[in-house]
């Protein structure tokens, strides 16, 4: 059972560079979401997806953009990436309540 | 202000131990409530849904409290097991489907 995947596990990138963090899920899930984690912040909501097609900000979307290509992937974009965008990124998929899954992390250091 | 605030910690408790956390959310219309557990470097993972009448699962109860916004979670007869941070989430007022995080309380249970 995958349930949700991220790619990659960890990356280390340069100011300036872009990247896109992909993120897929199998359980047919129709709200997709990406959150950030900082030491002594707790996940903080960067973007989310309620349904395919549509994609909304959240606390933090500053410096990043989303596409729900599908049903099944939701990716995240550093256009310019800064080291205040050094962090762990969560994916996370729900249907309906209560739970959201989560991936196992993105591990992003950018220097 | 943030919209969901935890005591970060860390609760440093002996095995056997009845701990408690709390949790409070600034917007009113809140609609739905949980308490996710994370392990460290690890993704969060639910623990329990928060219903307005109280609910228990085994040693954990959970409390919701509206007029006074705020949410509790208690963990009686602690194990070893228990050492994690405990994560507040709110579905708040503005989408059913935007999941705010709080940044987490830790708990340290010792032998």
């Amino acid at each position: 059972n995958a349930g949700v995947t991220q790619t990659p596990k960890f990356q280390v990138l340069k100011t300036g560079q872009s990247m896109t963090l992909q993120c897929a899920q199998d359980m047919n899930h129709n709200s997709m979401y990406w959150y950030r984690q900082d030491p002594g912040m707790g996940l903080r909501l960067i973007y989310y997806s309620a349904s395919e097609g549509t994609t909304d900000k959240g606390e933090v979307p500053n410096g990043y953009n989303v596409s729900r290509l599908n049903k099944r992937e939701f990716s995240l974009r550093l256009e310019s990436a800064a080291p205040s965008q050094t962090s762990v990124y969560f994916c996370a998929s729900r249907q309906g309540w209560p739970e959201a899954f989560f991936g196992q992390g993105t591990r992003l250091t950018v220097v | 202000r943030k919209e969901v605030e935890q005591d970060p910690g860390p609760f440093n408790v002996p095995e056997g131990a009845t701990v408690a956390f709390n949790c409070t959310y600034s917007n009113s219309a809140s609609q739905s409530f949980f308490w996710y557990r994370q392990d460290c470097r690890k993704e969060p993972k639910l623990l329990m849904s928060v219903y307005s009448s109280g609910n228990e699962d085994g040693r954990f109860t959970a409390q919701l409290n509206r007029a006074s916004q705020y949410i509790s979670l208690l963990i009686r007869d602690s194990k070893l097991s228990d050492s994690a941070t405990y994560l507040c989430v709110v579905n708040t007022g503005d989408s059913s489907y935007k999941l705010i995080f709080g940044s987490g309380t830790r708990l340290l249970v010792r032998p």
